[in-house]
C-alpha cells in the first residue's frame, strides 16, 4: 500500500517563529489533506490539497503531486498552533495519515 | 461541530462488557470509516462503509464489530476487549468522489 513519511517528527517553536512541515508519499493520489489534532484528540482540517498552493490566514500548504510531496507552512506560530499536525493520502478510497510532526509553540 | 457527532465522548469498560460506540453525520456523505488511534502509533483504518456495505476490513479482530444501518449512522459494537485495545477511536465520512473527509470528536475509550 500506499506510504506517508512525515518530517520533522517533533519541533519546538518560539510564538512569532515560522516552520515547514513536510510530507512525501509513494504513489499517486486523489486527495491529500492536513489535519491538526488538538490535545482533546479532534482532528481539524486544515487544507484539502491534492495539488497546487492554498493559504488560509497563517497557514498555507503546497502540493507538487508530480514529484509526491506536500509542504505546509505555519507563520508567526501562536501557542494555540501547538499539537500534532497529520498528512493524510487516499488513492484508492480510504484515507491513510502518516505519522505526525508534533509541534510545540512557547511564549 | 463538524457535522460528525460522536458518543459517547469517554468510555470506561471492563473486559467482560459490552458496549457501542456511535456516529452520526450530517453532511449527505455516502462513505463512513472508524479509524483506531493508540499512543505512540499513527492513525489505523479499521472498517469502511460505503453506501451502507462494508468494504474494507482492515484485518480487525472480531471482538470489533461495525454495524451501518442507513448511510447517516454507524456503529462499532465492543465485547470481550483486551486493555490493549485502549485508544482514541474516530469517525469519519466522506463523499467519495469529492472534496475530503470530515471527522468527529473521537470517543476516547478505556479497558480495564
Amino acid at each position: 500500500g500506499i506510504q506517508v513519511e512525515q518530517s520533522p517528527p517533533d519541533l519546538i517553536l518560539q510564538e512569532g517563529a515560522n516552520s515547514t512541515l513536510r510530507c512525501n508519499f509513494s504513489d499517486s493520489v486523489n486527495n491529500l489533506q492536513w489535519f491538526h489534532q488538538n490535545p482533546w484528540g479532534q482532528l481539524i482540517n486544515l487544507f484539502y490539497i491534492p495539488s497546487g498552493t492554498k493559504q488560509n490566514g497563517r497557514l498555507s500548504a503546497t502540493t507538487v503531486a508530480t514529484e509526491r510531496y506536500s509542504l505546509l507552512y505555519i507563520s508567526s506560530s501562536q501557542t494555540t498552533d501547538s499539537g500534532v499536525y497529520f498528512c493524510a493520502v487516499d488513492n484508492t478510497d480510504k484515507l491513510i495519515f502518516g505519522t505526525g510532526t508534533r509541534l510545540q509553540v512557547f511564549p | 461541530e463538524t457535522g460528525v457527532t460522536q458518543t459517547p465522548r469517554h468510555l470506561v469498560m471492563g473486559m467482560t462488557n459490552k458496549k457501542s460506540l456511535k456516529c452520526e453525520q450530517h453532511l449527505g456523505h455516502n462513505a463512513m470509516y472508524w479509524y483506531k488511534q493508540s499512543a505512540k502509533k499513527p492513525l489505523e483504518l479499521m472498517f469502511v462503509y460505503n453506501f451502507k456495505e462494508q468494504t474494507e476490513n482492515n484485518s480487525v479482530p472480531s471482538r470489533f464489530s461495525p454495524e451501518c444501518p442507513n448511510s447517516s449512522h454507524l456503529f462499532l459494537h465492543l465485547h470481550t476487549l483486551q486493555p490493549e485495545d485502549s485508544a482514541l477511536y474516530l469517525c469519519a465520512s466522506s463523499q467519495q468522489g469529492s472534496e475530503g473527509y470530515t471527522f468527529g470528536s473521537g470517543t476516547r475509550l478505556t479497558v480495564v
